[in-house]
């Protein structure tokens, strides 16, 4: 068991520049969540996938954000157009049995 | 709309004692709570859980209290460690949606003092 892995642990974008993060969930996991924290908040939900299909998406996740997950393994976040306001902790967090979330260390991404 | 609270931004506690720490939610369809500790760069580390059928959950020096009339629960860590500081969430959901789409209130920040 190698946990949940994240990548980058840092991101520094320019503003309007397109970025993506990868989550590599623990094995056997077949619920993964996206979570955003900016200072001094609890985490966000953002989506959330069971194995391939997201089944859910917070009205927090604008149309510059796509996530995915091929063949139900690791995904993907991206943001297009990167604004100010996307700085923040953007946390993975994977699950076998629902009711015990596994969370990565985060990307922390900051735009300029 | 806050629909998980923690109306205490930080708590300070000298080492050996208890530490509480408190939390409250206003959507009555929360049935499963989850406490989690998150150190400064690394994400959240999952404590203890408890579901609304409980009143109370156990685990070593955590113990978790539901209040489900009041939508309060409780934090307690017995003895308290300088290792215990850290900021504390707690985070509340429906199970009965599937999801498990997890509400985080903001987060409490315990200083256990040596």
């Amino acid at each position: 068991d190698t946990g949940v892995s994240q990548d980058p642990r840092h991101k520094i974008t320019k503003r309007g520049q397109n970025v993506t993060f990868r989550c590599d969930p623990i094995s056997e996991h077949n619920r993964l969540y996206w979570y955003r924290q900016t200072l001094g908040q609890g985490p966000e939900f953002l989506t959330y996938f069971q194995n391939e299909a997201q089944l859910e998406k917070s009205r927090l996740l604008s149309d510059r954000f796509s996530a995915e997950r091929p063949k139900g393994s690791f995904s993907t976040l991206e943001i297009q157009r990167t604004e100010q306001g996307d700085s923040a902790m953007y946390l993975c967090a994977s699950s076998l049995r629902p009711a015990k979330l596994f969370f990565g260390s985060g990307t922390q991404l900051s735009v300029l | 709309d806050q629909q998980v609270k923690q109306n205490s931004p930080s708590l300070s506690v000298q080492e050996g004692r208890i530490s509480i720490l408190n939390c409250d939610y206003t959507n009555s369809m929360f049935d499963y709570f989850l406490w989690y500790k998150k150190y400064p760069a690394e994400g959240p580390t999952f404590l203890i859980s408890i579901s609304s059928i409980k009143d109370k959950n156990e685990d070593g020096r955590f113990t978790v209290f539901l209040n489900k009339s009041a939508k309060h629960l409780s934090l307690h860590i017995v003895p308290s460690q300088p290792g215990d500081s850290a900021v504390y969430f707690c985070a509340a959901t429906t199970a009965t949606s599937g999801t498990y789409k997890y509400i985080f209130g903001t987060g409490t920040r315990l200083k256990v003092l040596a």
